[in-house]
């Protein structure tokens, strides 16, 4: 079982916010990183360290964190932001990582 | 750019030890700082960190795998590898490999190579 919970299904109509979240307690003492997956495809960063986009994630994805829930927020979603999104970040221990189960993101 | 490309076997039987190996092109596996990585994905399942490597040797190893798990650095290619031992039909999955960024302020994978199905299977 993962030390880092997510939600298996969440669904935004298409044009609204929503937020995906991921718990564990390790969260109190590092941050998470966030990915996304689609289908047939390997996984690729749109988060990291709490609010740091990579080069080429559009504005419409954010993080942030309070105490054991990190949070990923897409701020007017779009149909191709359909997706698997997996959080991960050091286990209780801090010396290994850990991917949350992931939550299947549905653009209605 | 940096890009990332598994190899290995895609056939494992059982007891058997399954070794792939990623190739680093578009910049140097020896820089400083970065971890290179294992992840698996069983099918229709989530992801799963199966362990890490700098280039100086140091790793860090998923504790369920530990045991079974070797990783390994070859800087001259420009490649790491993963071996896993005694393999049974749940490590059948998509193994990727990615860079690694470890520090406990800032932790990320990034980018990660296509990946490659390994079945184990008699």
């Amino acid at each position: 079982s993962s030390e880092l919970t997510q939600d298996p299904a969440v669904s935004v109509a298409l044009g609204q916010t929503v937020k995906i979240t991921c718990q564990g307690d390790s969260l109190r003492s590092y941050y998470a990183s966030w990915y996304q997956q689609k289908p047939g495809q390997a996984p690729i960063l749109v988060i990291y360290a709490k609010n740091n986009r990579p080069s080429g994630i559009p504005d419409r994805f954010s993080g942030s964190s309070s105490g054991n829930t990190a949070s990923l927020t897409i701020t007017g979603a779009q149909a191709e932001d359909e997706a698997d999104y997996y959080c991960n970040s050091r286990d209780s221990s801090g010396n290994s990582w850990v991917f949350g189960g992931g939550t299947k993101l549905t653009v209605l | 750019q940096l890009q990332l490309q598994e190899s290995g076997p895609g056939l494992v039987k059982p007891s058997e030890t399954l070794s792939l190996t990623c190739t680093v092109s578009g910049g140097s596996i020896s820089r400083s700082g970065y971890y290179w990585g294992w992840i698996r994905q069983p099918p229709g399942k989530g992801l799963e960190w199966i362990g890490s490597i700098h280039y100086s040797g140091s790793t860090y190893s998923n504790p369920s795998l530990k045991s079974r798990v070797t990783i390994f650095v070859d800087t001259s290619k420009n490649q790491f590898s993963l071996k896993l031992s005694s393999v049974t039909a749940a490590d059948t999955a998509v193994y990727y490999c990615a860079r690694h960024w470890p520090l406990v302020g800032e932790n990320w994978f990034d980018p990660w190579g296509q990946g490659t199905l390994v079945t184990v299977s008699s």
